[in-house]
């Protein structure tokens, strides 16, 4: 067990829709990632977050938003969902920006967008 | 971040110890070299990382050449449960231009009974 917790762990969904997928870091960890992993794709990185602030960005689609909140849980909201975004997305944590920055991955949430 | 070059498959016989190799040329003089591996479908999990010094811990042991170019993550007595894709990365471990992890194809290494 990472100690990062991922919601919801499936999730099916229409295309044109919108879905909000939610993690919580690890405790006392402030910066949160976000990963999407497609069979075609492999694992990426989309979006990174600071103790609230966006810090990096990867390949992350504009109908793809992310937020940190307070008390540092994270949500990536998807939305005019595609075929494609069919994936499973993953959050990871890690201590911040000046430790070593070993990441700790989420169990991830499945999303099939039929 | 340097690129990496690892070997897309292994055989293991359980118990005895696999060897994964990593090559990473263009590493830079700031860049560690951090393994995670991914057993199917989970969340990556972080197993070791160095900068030039052999580093062990209590899932495995990294040696990384002194040139720094390749490296070799080592699973003393691989188990059943060590069938998983490994992943080798290079990147920088501290400061405040992005800590994101660049996966490749990695390594996947199915032990065997």
């Amino acid at each position: 067990d990472s100690g990062v917790t991922q919601t919801p762990k499936h999730l099916i969904t229409a295309t044109g829709q919108r879905v909000t997928l939610r993690c919580s870091p690890r405790s006392g960890d402030l910066s949160v990632y976000w990963y999407q992993q497609s069979l075609d794709q492999g694992l990426q990185f989309l979006i990174q977050y600071y103790n609230g602030e966006e810090r990096a960005k990867g390949n992350i689609l504009e109908r793809f938003s992310a937020q940190q909140f307070p008390d540092l849980h994270s949500e990536l909201n998807l939305s005019s969902l595609e075929l494609g975004d069919s994936a499973l997305y993953f959050c990871a944590s890690s201590g911040g920006v000046t430790q070593y920055n070993e990441q700790f991955f989420g169990p991830g949430t499945r999303l099939t967008v039929l | 971040d340097a690129k990496t070059t690892q070997p897309p498959s292994m055989d293991c016989a359980e118990g005895r110890a696999a060897n994964l190799p990593c090559n990473h040329s263009t590493i830079s003089g700031n860049e560690y070299v951090y393994w995670y591996r991914q057993i199917h479908s989970q969340g990556p999990q972080y197993i070791i990382h160095g900068l030039k010094n052999n580093e062990t811990n209590e899932m495995a042991s990294l040696i990384i050449t002194e040139d720094r170019k390749s490296s070799t993550l080592i699973l003393p007595h691989a188990t059943l449960r060590d069938t998983a894709v490994y992943y080798c990365i290079v990147r920088v471990a501290k400061g405040t231009s992005g800590s994101r992890l660049t996966f490749g194809e990695g390594t996947q290494l199915t032990v065997n009974p």
